[in-house]
């Protein structure tokens, strides 16, 4: 598997509070990507980076916010969370877009409650 | 916009049975097509990429522009390829987006 961190794995937070989660990264890859998995959606774009503090929106991107501040780590926010914000959170990394290949992490469980 | 769209969100068939599990896209340009699989309790993972022209477990893939479609085939499924699949498309931007995805269910 490809060097690729999330944490936490599982997390339960109240409406309305702050939410960070955090994806790691020890390949090097200059592109790094936040989806949210829901079904029936299947996997949807929230924000990417293709660069240190270079980050740009996806499709859903209402409500998140993210950073990079260092090319090995990319946060995601929930500045206020939400129940609709209920979801499973996937980062993933490549190395250049278009022909190479994503590596995904395992995962975040978010529960807003 | 460009988007991807997987019909299908259940797909069920014997073993030994062919498979197609379909992928539509709408793009005007020439864009990259991936599909990505998602075994139960493992990460997302690249299955297979239209420009590499290869067959994996089995599996290929052939873009047809005229159609816009990437449909999957594998002429005799089994079991263990029971598993979520993903069709991705990537073009002239870092943005890869994903279609909502077909379960495929693979049955003794």
């Amino acid at each position: 598997d490809a060097g690729i961190t999330q944490s936490p794995r599982h997390k339960v937070t109240e409406t309305g509070t702050p939410v960070t989660l955090r994806c790691h990264q020890t390949e090097n890859h200059r592109y790094m990507y936040w989806y949210r998995q829901d079904p029936g959606h299947g996997l949807r774009l929230i924000h990417y980076s293709y660069g240190v503090k270079d980050t740009d929106k996806g499709e859903v991107s209402d409500g998140y916010s993210v950073s990079r501040s260092k090319t090995e780590d990319f946060l995601l926010t929930l500045e206020s969370a939400t129940s609709s914000q209920t979801s499973v959170y996937f980062c993933a990394i490549s190395e250049r877009q278009g022909l190479a290949e994503a590596f995904f992490g395992q995962g975040t469980r978010l529960t807003v409650v | 916009a460009q988007r991807v769209t997987q019909p299908e969100k259940l797909l069920s068939v014997f073993k030994g049975a062919p498979v197609e599990l379909k992928c539509n896209y709408s793009y005007s340009g020439s864009p990259e097509l991936f599909w990505y699989v998602q075994y139960s309790r493992q990460r997302l993972q690249l299955l297979l990429r239209h420009i590499s022209r290869e067959s994996i477990k089995g599996f290929t893939a052939d873009l047809n522009k005229g159609e816009t479609s990437f449909h999957l085939k594998k002429p005799f499924a089994q079991e263990e390829d029971s598993a979520m699949y993903y069709c991705a498309l990537t073009y002239n931007t870092d943005k890869l987006i994903f279609g909502t995805g077909t379960r495929l269910q693979v049955f003794p």
